[in-house]
Formats: C-alpha cells, sequence, structure tokens
C-alpha cells in the first residue's frame, strides 16, 4: 500500500463546475496536509494546508480532512481553464520528522 | 520578495561527470529540503538539511549523492559520476522552524545526463 494515494486521472470538468479531488494516507498518525498545485514543466505551488479534522476555505478552494477515515480532499468551485494542472497532496511524516510524503498526483483538466 | 532560488535552472552532463545542484531558501528560512522529481512521477523527499546539519537523509540513494549546507551560502546538492537513471527534476524547498513547515519549493533544477 502506498503511502499517499492519489487517482492519476485525469479528472475532467467543465469550466464553472466544482472539481472533487481525492486523498488517502496510510499513517494514521499523520498530522500535517497539503495540497500543491503544479503546471506542466514547473514547480509545486502550495494553494493549501489544514491540520484539523472538518473543511478549510480560502477563496474558491475548500480543503476537507476526515482522520478517522484518513482522508483529505480539495474541492475547487468555478473551476476555471487556468486551473488545468496536476494536484499533488503531500502528508508530513509523523513522528517529528519534517519530510513531506506526496502523492503522484491527480491531472485536472477544465474544459471551456 | 525573493522565493527559493536554484541554479542552474537547466544541467546537462554525460555519464561519470559530476553534477552540482545549488539553493537559496527564501529570507527567514532556516530549514532547506531536497525533493526528485522522476519523469511522469510524484516527488520523492531526499535529504532535510539545517545550516551545518543533516537532519534527514532516509531519502538519499547510498552511493553518489550527498548534500550539504554550510553556515555561509546556499544547500548543495552534489551528484558524482552521474548516470541516465539520475535525469530528473530535482527540487529545493525551504521552510521556517516555526510554526507547521510549510514548504515552498523553488523553480528546480532539470538534469539531463547524456
Amino acid at each position: 500500500q502506498k503511502e499517499v494515494e492519489q487517482n492519476s486521472g485525469p479528472l475532467s470538468v467543465p469550466e464553472g463546475a466544482i472539481a472533487s479531488l481525492n486523498c488517502t494516507y496510510s499513517d494514521r498518525g499523520s498530522q500535517s496536509f497539503f495540497w500543491y498545485r503544479q503546471y506542466s514543466g514547473k514547480s509545486p505551488e502550495l494553494i493549501m494546508f489544514i491540520y484539523s479534522n472538518g473543511d478549510k476555505e480560502d477563496g474558491r478552494f475548500t480543503a476537507q480532512l476526515n482522520k478517522a477515515s484518513q482522508y483529505v480532499s480539495l474541492l475547487i468551485r468555478d473551476s476555471q481553464p487556468s486551473d488545468s494542472a496536476t494536484y499533488l497532496c503531500a502528508v508530513r511524516a509523523p513522528g517529528g520528522y519534517n519530510k513531506l510524503i506526496f502523492g503522484a498526483g491527480t491531472r485536472l483538466a477544465v474544459h471551456p | 520578495n525573493a522565493g527559493v532560488m536554484q541554479n542552474p535552472r537547466h544541467l546537462v552532463r554525460r555519464r561519470g561527470q559530476e553534477a552540482r545542484l545549488r539553493c537559496s531558501p527564501m529570507k527567514g528560512h532556516s530549514h532547506v529540503y531536497w525533493y526528485r522529481q522522476l519523469p511522469e512521477e510524484g516527488l520523492k523527499f531526499m535529504v532535510y538539511l539545517q545550516k551545518e546539519n543533516i537532519i534527514d537523509e532516509s531519502g538519499m540513494p547510498k552511493e553518489r549523492f550527498s548534500a550539504e549546507f554550510p553556515k555561509e551560502g546556499p544547500s548543495i546538492l552534489r551528484i558524482q559520476q552521474v548516470v541516465r537513471g539520475d535525469s530528473a527534476a530535482y527540487f529545493c524547498a525551504s521552510s521556517t522552524e516555526l510554526g507547521n513547515n510549510e514548504q515552498f519549493f523553488g523553480p528546480g533544477t532539470r538534469l539531463t545526463v547524456l
């Protein structure tokens, strides 16, 4: 079992729709969760982080965390073609380590 | 407002040569991380450093790879005797020692081994 799992996609949504990206993790001791966006050929850009169960909203983005189910999600409302990218879920390794463990990423395609 | 800086952005080496990748963290950041992204794969942690100390090198290959973060100057990732399988994008990230350790990435160095 991979430590952080994401559906590779592509996830195709029409412009203006809600895109829902999902991530599961294996280590129940994980405490910190991050979503990065990566455009093709570019570096990862931090867009959201969440540490507590529940929802966290920032503009069009909402991160959701359910530690009991070991599940993190990212919702993008009013999706735009410029949101088309790969979205990487990352989990901070438990036990006092700072390294991030990344999923393979989900490719999102927003079509006009 | 300089972010994380990496150079060179592109590096071409022949098999057996050495590659040196440099990373300057964001202003105010004292923690540096190196990650590798192979083509069509996710990011893999390599090493975590603070000034003059390697904190976690659990992701570093056992041979040919080394990293340092001296008291003065950038962090260096060094790959000796490169092989074709080392061709990848190498990203550096930095964070503060405070808060919850949000890591910000540099633009990366794309290494091509001929």
